[in-house]
């Protein structure tokens, strides 16, 4: 298994203002994925982040509104920019270990809240 | 494509009382099934898991079995605790490749004393 640790694990943040979470793993993994969790609903893929290329965003997320960072295989920065209150989600870094593995761990949330 | 559907919740229970979430799925080939369980202010932790027909999955009094021809995965307890109370997601996923796992919407539950 692997450990995922978050930061921050919460903030409250200003309409038009940007917010970067860490996301820590205490061991190598080859795929790491960033969800977004709006209040009472499922989990929704923002983007796969693989260490050494781009990011692979899903359909209705934009490298400009959310920009990923995968300098190596322990860790990864998702940036929430110019913000709104649509925004307000709960953030999570979610990893597998390998590519072969359909197993995935989750860290514990960002939770972010635009006013 | 593939999903996962859940029933609705909030499922609300007194303490001992028998659990069951409803889970089906639908998809191509053999995918492989999950519970995760979300509590309060905390990620998602994989609760249990099968991955071929037939297969039980078990954890912390907590039971699933996949069943194929009902294409179902239904979550099971026998008897559920205060700290049971979570949100509890069902899904599915393919080894190999890619596939990034396909999750239900999450089924609420609150356990009263």
């Amino acid at each position: 298994s692997a450990v995922i640790s978050q930061k921050p694990s919460r903030d409250i943040c200003q309409r038009g203002t940007s917010l970067t979470i860490q996301c820590q793993v205490d061991s190598q993994v080859t795929m790491m994925f960033w969800y977004r969790q709006q209040p009472g609903q499922s989990l929704t893929l923002i983007a796969t982040a693989n260490q050494g290329s781009e990011a692979t965003y899903e359909s209705g997320f934009v490298i400009d509104k959310f920009p990923i960072s995968r300098p190596n295989l322990t860790f990864s920065t998702l940036t929430v920019s110019n913000m709104s209150p649509e925004d307000s989600s709960i953030y999570l870094c979610s990893v597998r270990q390998g590519v072969s593995s359909y197993e995935q761990y989750f860290g514990p949330g960002t939770r972010l809240t635009v006013t | 494509g593939n999903s996962v559907t859940q029933m609705e919740g909030p499922v609300t229970l007194s303490e001992e009382a028998f659990l069951t979430i409803n889970c089906t799925y639908t998809a191509t080939g053999y995918p492989s099934l999950f519970w995760y369980v979300q509590y309060p202010g905390e990620g998602l932790q994989l609760l249990l898991k099968a991955t071929k027909a037939d297969d039980k999955g078990s954890n912390k009094g907590f039971e699933a079995t996949y069943r194929k021809e009902t294409t179902s995965f239904h979550l099971e307890k026998g008897s559920v605790q205060v700290s049971d109370s979570a949100v509890y997601f069902c899904a599915l996923s393919y080894s190999g490749g890619s596939y990034i796992p396909t999750f239900g919407r999450g089924t609420s539950l609150i356990v009263h004393p």
